[in-house]
């Protein structure tokens, strides 16, 4: 099973601030990789796909980058509505494996 | 636009079935697939199983012994059956629609939370 590891576990971050987030696979998953956020009390909601495609609805200020085990996910100028849990997720293997998820929080 | 609604009981006993629906509206089960994903305090998101509109699965080796994914194209549904439930399988419960087998997740339910008491 690949393994996915997101760091920070938490990031307290302001409005208007630049975010990265991290995640590792434990092997190569190419660029089968997918970003999801996930606000308190609802689903997950696919930001990213492919490791940098943009899902339908999906503001420019949200971007990923990397492939193969090193990837990237980047909100240029974090919002009110952008405070959430991160998670990125292969798609590569089975299983599909999710990460343990980024908590972006207010400072 | 689509969407998903899991039901289903939300308090299983110890040892029995747990059971849930997906029923798709604003749209159809073809030609995707469908999972189901749980997410717990303990493991987090997990994804459990796949089936294809047309009947082909594949689930995760974790719970493969104790689950079965179906389909009901004619009602627009999906179906989750676990058996021998414990404590470990309580949690919240979200049915999944990807276009490819390997393929991101792209719509979700709200999600069902299950209990599973002694």
């Amino acid at each position: 099973e690949i393994v996915m590891t997101q760091s920070p576990a938490t990031l307290s971050v302001s409005p208007g601030d630049r975010v990265i987030l991290s995640c590792r696979a434990s092997q190569n998953v190419n660029s089968n990789l997918a970003w999801f956020q996930q606000k308190s009390g609802q689903a997950p909601r696919l930001l990213i796909y492919g490791a940098s495609t943009r899902a339908t609805g999906i503001p420019p200020s949200f971007s990923g980058v990397g492939s193969g085990t090193e990837f990237t996910l980047t909100i240029s100028s974090l919002q009110s509505e952008d405070f959430a849990v991160y998670y990125c997720q292969q798609y590569d293997n089975w299983p599909l494996t999710f990460g343990g998820g980024t908590k972006v929080e207010i400072k | 636009q689509v969407q998903l609604q899991e039901s289903g009981a939300r308090l299983v006993k110890s040892s029995e079935t747990l059971s849930l629906t997906c029923s798709v509206s604003g749209g159809s089960v073809s030609p995707y697939y469908w999972s189901w994903i749980r997410q717990t305090p303990g493991k987090g998101l997990e994804w459990i199983g796949y089936i294809f509109y047309s009947g082909g699965t594949n689930y995760n080796s974790f719970l493969k012994s104790r689950v079965t994914i179906s389909v009901a194209a004619s009602r627009n549904e999906v179906s989750l059956k676990m058996t021998s439930v414990t404590a470990a399988d309580t949690g919240l419960y979200y049915c999944v629609r990807h276009p490819s087998a390997m393929g991101a997740f792209d719509i979700w339910g709200q999600g069902t939370m299950v209990t599973v008491s002694s």
